[in-house]
């Protein structure tokens, strides 16, 4: 299996703090991906890096790949009491006939504490 | 930004009973995907669709389920004849021939 798993499983930390989430994953990719699901709610996109980037940021985010240790961890800086929900990583794998597939891990659960 | 349409928001179906979830991908996006969300669990792929045809599927996209995208526009996923562990979020995605994926919102689906 190539699905990310995530540590911590859930992370509580006080506003204005950063937050790190972990993931790691087995086989080899051709990009990762973090998404982020408020309560309930719909995934939501938040940054790609492809396997040949080892470094990316967005706004506060800040995603990392280290493809020799199959691991990346996503970096919210500033945290605000809104950034909390889960945080899922999802590897993207050619899994033949011109097919990619995304798998998901389980999340971390983010909470920000006023 | 365009978006992924899923529609209903919200299904409760009694248990036997056939659905049809919709979605409306992104209207120049070639791939197609459903996936699912057993409250508290994991997101889990089912199905992807391209040419009109399912290209890949996991083992839970068993014979209770097809897919269909009948005219251009919708992508339908349908439960033939639903089961209580069938309640969950199901979500439908679409990419071009890139690689980011767009999501819809979902559509939560209840079994009772």
């Amino acid at each position: 299996s190539q699905q990310g798993e995530e540590d911590p499983q859930a992370l509580s930390i006080q506003e204005g703090e950063n937050a790190t989430m972990n993931c790691s994953y087995k086989t080899s990719i051709n990009n990762l991906q973090w998404y982020r699901q408020n309560s309930g709610r719909g995934l939501v996109h938040l940054i790609l890096i492809r396997s040949n980037e080892r470094e990316k940021h967005s706004g506060r985010l800040r995603v990392t790949l280290d493809t020799s240790k199959k691991s990346s961890s996503l970096l919210i800086t500033a945290s605000r009491a809104a950034d909390t929900a889960s945080y899922f990583c999802a590897t993207v794998a050619y899994s033949g006939a011109g097919s990619y597939q995304l798998t998901f891990g389980k999340g971390t659960k983010l909470s920000v504490i006023p | 930004e365009p978006e992924v349409t899923q529609t209903p928001s919200h299904q409760v179906t009694q248990m036997g009973q056939e659905v049809i979830l919709r979605c409306v991908p992104i209207s120049n996006h070639l791939y197609f995907y459903w996936y699912r969300q057993i409250l508290g669990q994991k997101v889990e792929f089912l199905v992807s669709f391209y040419n009109n045809e399912i290209s890949e599927k996991s083992e839970i996209f068993d014979d209770q389920f097809s897919v269909e995208r009948p005219d251009g526009s919708n992508f339908t996923l349908k439960i033939r004849s639903t089961k209580l562990e069938d309640s969950a979020m199901y979500f439908c995605a679409s990419r071009t021939q890139g690689y980011g994926y767009t999501f819809g919102s979902g559509t939560r689906l209840t079994v009772v």
